[in-house]
């Protein structure tokens, strides 16, 4: 069975300072990726999405995140963090199959004081 | 505007008082699906449907009933709810090759 795991439960940063936040999934097979966000009291939005190609993907708001293939990995990373990305962030996969369920993590929540 | 739209937004009701929160989608998407969120346990799947008159169980459907007799609804039964069910309830929906999941804006249920 598919699972995905977020290593950070929260992560607390200065404004500027740099983020990483970790995502590894457990799959044998192609995968699609994704990155949300849920700001407070809202619902969530798509941050960015790997299907192939560049493993590189750089989505709003100067979001970007690598597909590590060989790690199973797809960690989201910025380089200069602002208040208001204070949110929650969840990493899913689902297989490329279509049809198949989306699998989210247990979210990583960002605290960004200014 | 493309969008998920879930109702109520907000209820709160008592152990054993039959519910159902409604969901719907203007986009024509094959696949949609309930989730909970809890603190600590991010978002797990309820129920899903991949069309039509096919659904099938998540992650945790225990408690709760779902039905898609049209392609823009799908909505969730509570038919007896527990306050374990006190929850974050997201509805989605995505085309059936699964681009992009779009989220509705969340309906907190408590149940006392």
């Amino acid at each position: 069975a598919q699972s995905v795991s977020q290593h950070n439960h929260h992560v607390i940063l200065s404004e500027a300072a740099s983020l990483e936040l970790g995502c590894n999934y457990s799959y044998g097979g192609t995968v699609n990726l994704f990155w949300y966000v849920q700001y407070p009291g809202q619902h969530l939005q798509l941050l960015l999405k790997y299907f192939s190609g560049d493993p590189l993907v750089k989505g709003i708001k100067g979001f970007e995140a690598e597909f590590i293939k060989s790690k199973f990995s797809f960690n989201l990373r910025k380089p200069s963090v602002q208040w208001s990305d204070t949110a929650e962030y969840f990493c899913a996969v689902k297989s490329n199959q279509a049809g198949t369920a989306l699998i989210f993590g247990k979210g990583t929540t960002l605290s960004v004081s200014s | 505007e493309a969008q998920v739209t879930q109702n109520p937004r907000y209820l709160i009701t008592v152990t054993g008082k039959k519910l159902t929160v409604t969901c719907s989608q203007n986009m024509n998407h094959e696949y949609m699906s309930w989730y909970r969120q809890d603190p600590g346990l991010g978002l797990r799947q309820i129920y899903y449907s991949m069309n039509v008159e096919v659904t099938d169980k998540g992650d945790v459907p225990e408690g709760y009933k779902v039905s898609r007799k049209e392609k823009r609804n799908f909505p969730l039964i509570l038919e007896s709810p527990s306050p374990n069910q006190t929850s974050l309830y997201f509805c989605a929906s995505r085309n059936y090759l699964g681009d992009t999941q779009y989220f509705g804006p969340g309906t907190r249920l408590t149940v006392l």
